[in-house]
């Protein structure tokens, strides 16, 4: 049963600290996306590739976040540095080729607590 | 601009009763829909979607919806409800890319 999943589960730093989540698609899916999960906002889209190659961060704040796909097996979304309201879910999903009718494979997430 | 409202942020059901979960939408162009169903800890799983055909879509684990362009809605149903369906469902509304747009979901609660 292929997974999408994701690392670490959990992440507890303080303020101003880097932090690295990584997820790793399922095998042959071409296209990758991050969420954010807050009680606040709910599910925001911040960036998504296809390919390995980035399609849209307009969801993303820029000055401190970037996300990159290093290989077709690893996605990364980094924040440098964090701040307290960045405190969430990152989800990470996964879809076999993209287009707005293929299904989108969410891994388990990575909750991110920024003191 | 495309949104998605969930009215109902928490709805209370015993086992074995019937569930409707509601949905509406604002977009401009044809939508395609869908449901999420979220466990406790876990990521979104897909229940059903619909682009287009017949109005009435089924989906996992015995979900169905039904889809009224005249009301603009999309509400997820199913006849008797498990515990095991407790969970958090989120509607969703997709653009013509492959953006999805999540409606603030509905925490379901199934008592014995």
């Amino acid at each position: 049963d292929a997974r999408v999943t994701q690392t670490p589960r959990h992440k507890v730093t303080e303020m101003g600290q880097e932090v690295t989540m990584r997820c790793q698609p399922i095998l042959g899916h071409n296209t990758v996306f991050w969420y954010r999960q807050t009680m606040m906002q709910g599910l925001e889209l911040l960036a998504y590739f296809r390919n390995r190659a980035p399609l849209d961060d307009s969801g993303m704040p820029k000055d401190r976040f970037s996300a990159e796909m290093p290989d077709a097996t690893l996605a990364t979304l980094k924040i440098q540095p964090s701040e307290p309201r960045d405190s969430a879910v990152y989800f990470c999903a996964s879809g076999r080729q993209g287009g707005i009718t293929d299904t989108q494979y969410f891994g388990p997430g990575t909750r991110l607590t920024v003191l | 601009a495309q949104s998605v409202t969930q009215p109902d942020i928490h709805i209370t059901v015993s086992e074995g009763a019937s569930l409707e979960l509601r949905c509406n939408y604002s977009y401009g162009a044809t939508p395609y829909l869908f449901w999420y169903v979220q466990s406790p800890g876990q990521g979104l799983q897909l229940l059903l979607k619909y682009f287009s055909g017949d109005t009435l879509v089924q989906g996992i684990k015995g979900f169905e919806a039904e889809f009224k362009r005249s009301q603009s809605s999309f509400n997820l149903r199913k006849p008797s409800v498990h515990w095991s369906d407790a969970a958090e469902y989120f509607c969703a509304v997709g653009l013509n890319t492959d953006k999805l747009i999540f409606g603030t979901g509905t925490r379901l609660q199934v008592f014995p």
